[in-house]
């Protein structure tokens, strides 16, 4: 079945320095897409980066970058020069084809505070 | 550009009593979904709706929980009669997903509905 797995509950970081978030996944979909979202204290959920898996090169949207290592499954989300603004829970998913349909499936969440 | 819209925002109500949470889609898209999340059991796909149709509702928790989406922008989630377990936040999603072209089919979500179930 198609699983997502974030291994790191809880996560601290320095403001201003680089913080890696851990995501693995499994699937026998040879087309998927992986996504990150924020969860702030507000509740809302706001996408961050999304990578195809038949994407050459690494997503990066401003401050955010993700490190696709598909022959291990891994979609860790690297964020820098964090921000107090950045804690929050994250949430990597992943949508298949056609295995799963279109549906996007999340993983446990890993909550990141940033300290000052 | 209006997002995914959802009512209401918070409801109380007491054990036995129905349900129904709305939402309204972003113009144009053509997939729908609705989500629970808890904390013991973090974000749960219920079911969602490719071009109004019902695809996979297997996360539907019982006979309790109905979904429909009569036309393209409006989905209801009725529950029916309501429990305490059932306290949650209810997001609604919807996304363009287009398998011909690159576009990502990122899920748009709504500010979820917060239920408590007395």
């Amino acid at each position: 079945a198609q699983k997502i797995t974030q291994t790191q509950p809880g996560m601290f970081v320095q403001e201003k320095e680089a913080v890696t978030l851990d995501c693995t996944y499994d699937t026998s979909d040879p087309s998927y897409g992986l996504f990150w979202y924020k969860q702030p204290s507000s509740g809302e959920m706001i996408f961050l980066i999304y990578q195809g898996s038949y994407d050459q090169q690494n997503a990066t949207e401003g401050r955010y970058s993700l490190n696709f290592q598909k022959a291990r499954k891994s979609a860790n989300l690297v964020i820098s020069a964090s921000q107090l603004g950045d804690s929050a829970m994250y949430f990597c998913a992943m949508r298949g084809t056609m295995e799963y349909g279109n549906k996007l499936v999340f993983g446990a969440g890993t909550i990141l505070r940033v300290k000052s | 550009d209006a997002g995914v819209i959802q009512s209401p925002r918070h409801e109380v109500t007491e054990m036995g009593q129905e349900v129904t949470l709305r939402c309204k889609p972003i113009s144009g898209h053509n997939s729908l979904f609705w989500y629970r999340q808890t904390m013991m059991r973090g974000l749960e796909l219920l079911i969602y709706f490719n071009n109004n149709v019902p695809i996979d509702d297997s996360g539907m928790p019982e006979d309790r929980f109905s979904a429909k989406m009569p036309n393209a922008s409006f989905s209801t989630l009725k529950i029916q009669p309501s429990e305490p377990r059932d306290s949650a936040v209810y997001f609604c999603a919807s996304s363009l997903l287009n398998y011909l072209s690159r576009d990502t089919g990122e899920l748009f979500f709504g500010e979820g509905s917060r239920l408590t179930v007395l």
